[in-house]
């Protein structure tokens, strides 16, 4: 069984360059969310992608895009960089089935520093 | 609203029992959740506990759920080194989005 696997793990933009981030889901997961995790504190949920389609958004600008492709991997899209975005930013798959926990499972991140 | 309260910081000794809380806000949590984070790592899922039990055991792990006072903890049982972690709690919010709410985390240290 394959887990989550994301890249780059690490990159350095200036601000107002534009970031691509892509996640390869667990295998059997068809669900897939970004999470940003500022240095010493807890991941903030950024969005979800079912089915390809967004299903829920926390409260990130929309400069924070993404998209969720037929085998399910996603990438995660950010315009205009600031040099608070500078985080982790985490990928996390599960399998949203009724009555399902949905647990997420997580990967190692890709660490974005804007300079 | 959603917010996950979580202590800083938590030293014991190898061989000790770690007790980490939390508290959070959301009533209509369905999944309460506690994941493990070390440095330079993602989140690895530790354990997770369904909003209608307020026990779960599982090896050296036992979570305990009060619903009532929204309070949250996580035992382990005969702490070793490896367990030297952060630790974070997290609420499920709504049924059908992958929406989790983290703490802030909890820093466990391990003393030999």
């Amino acid at each position: 069984e394959t887990g989550v696997t994301q890249s780059p793990t690490h990159l350095i933009k200036t601000r107002g360059q534009q970031v691509t981030l892509r996640c390869s889901s667990q295998s059997g997961h068809n669900t897939v969310s970004w999470y940003q995790q500022a240095l010493g504190q807890g991941p903030q949920f950024i969005f979800q992608y079912y089915r390809e389609e967004e299903n829920g958004r926390g409260n990130f600008p929309p400069r924070f895009s993404g998209l969720q492709f037929p085998n399910y991997s996603s990438e995660l899209n950010v315009n205009a960089l600031e040099l608070d975005d500078s985080a982790l930013y985490l990928c996390a798959s599960s399998l949203a089935v009724r009555g399902g926990t949905g647990e997420l499972f997580f990967g190692e991140g890709s660490r974005l520093t804007v300079l | 609203g959603e917010d996950v309260e979580q202590s800083l910081f938590l030293s014991v000794r190898e061989g000790d029992s770690s007790v980490i809380n939390c508290t959070y806000t959301d009533s209509s949590s369905t999944y309460l959740y506690w994941y493990k984070q070390e440095p330079g790592a993602g989140l690895q899922l530790l354990t997770y506990i369904f909003s209608n039990m307020d026990m779960k055991q599982d090896q050296r792990l036992t979570v305990l759920l009060n619903k009532k006072d929204k309070h949250l903890s996580l035992r382990i049982a005969d702490t070793q080194t490896g367990d030297s972690a952060i630790y974070f709690c997290a609420e499920k919010v709504g049924r059908n989005t992958g929406k989790l709410i983290f703490g802030q985390g909890t820093t466990l240290q391990v003393k030999p």
